[in-house]
């Protein structure tokens, strides 16, 4: 289905602490998800993205881990700095079909 | 490469108009997406062509309709616009299936 955010969960985190933000998908037939980060006014951006046939990926300062028993992803931001303050979706894709996007969080680094 | 690119960036209409919103992809990419995105329902899919073909369609009305030119360019229209259409609209490309998608920076339209 589509994505239904009413809600946008928030994480709050120190400056230099890691963050690890979740994402429940919902198709267990997807192999292909993005992560994406949206700043106020602008675009998702392209963070890092990863398919079925792993379960982990690294990135700079990122990692997505995959789930696929539990249809779970999580995005992990290391030494998390401000300019990481932004919105982050996670994007779940069938091959042939759309991107379906989570509902989002927002992630805000406190000083 | 430039990224892709969407114009107008800011658009207020009345009620009853229509619009045309225009995307333009990365070089290269053939599949081009559109999105609306509100506070309130977050990120929605509306289509995607490839090709210049419609491949996917999303759960809107038959208001909103999609066109792509043989050089990959995309137009979105929205016809007898209603206030609940205020958002920001969202073009995104991408070489083929299960390539990454790379979004524009949005069209944000405002209804009165």
């Amino acid at each position: 289905g589509e994505s239904v955010g009413l809600h946008l969960p928030t994480l709050s985190v120190q400056e230099g602490d890691n963050s690890i933000i979740n994402c429940a998908y919902s198709n267990s037939a997807s192999d292909y998800f993005i992560w994406y980060k949206q700043e106020s006014g602008k675009g998702p951006q392209f963070i890092i993205d990863i398919r079925s046939n792993m379960d982990k990926r690294q990135g700079q300062r990122v990692t997505v881990l995959l789930n696929k028993t539990v249809k779970h992803l999580s995005l992990q931001i290391a030494a998390t700095q401000p300019g990481d303050s932004a919105v982050y979706f996670c994007a779940e894709n069938v091959y042939g079909q759309n991107f379906v996007f989570g509902p989002g969080t927002r992630l805000s680094v406190l000083p | 490469k430039a990224g892709v690119t969407q114009t107008p960036r800011y658009l207020i209409k009345t009620r009853g108009q229509q619009v045309t919103l225009s995307c333009s992809p990365i070089s290269g990419h053939r599949s081009v997406s559109w999105y609306q995105q509100t506070p309130g329902q977050g990120l929605q899919f509306l289509f995607e062509y490839f090709s210049e073909t419609q491949r996917n369609k999303g759960n809107f009305p038959g208001r909103f309709s999609g066109r792509q030119f043989s050089n990959s360019r995309s137009e979105m229209n929205v016809s007898t616009l209603e206030l609940g259409d205020s958002a920001l609209y969202l073009c995104a490309s991408r070489p083929g299936p299960q390539e990454t998608q790379y979004f524009g920076p949005g069209t944000r339209l405002l209804v009165l």
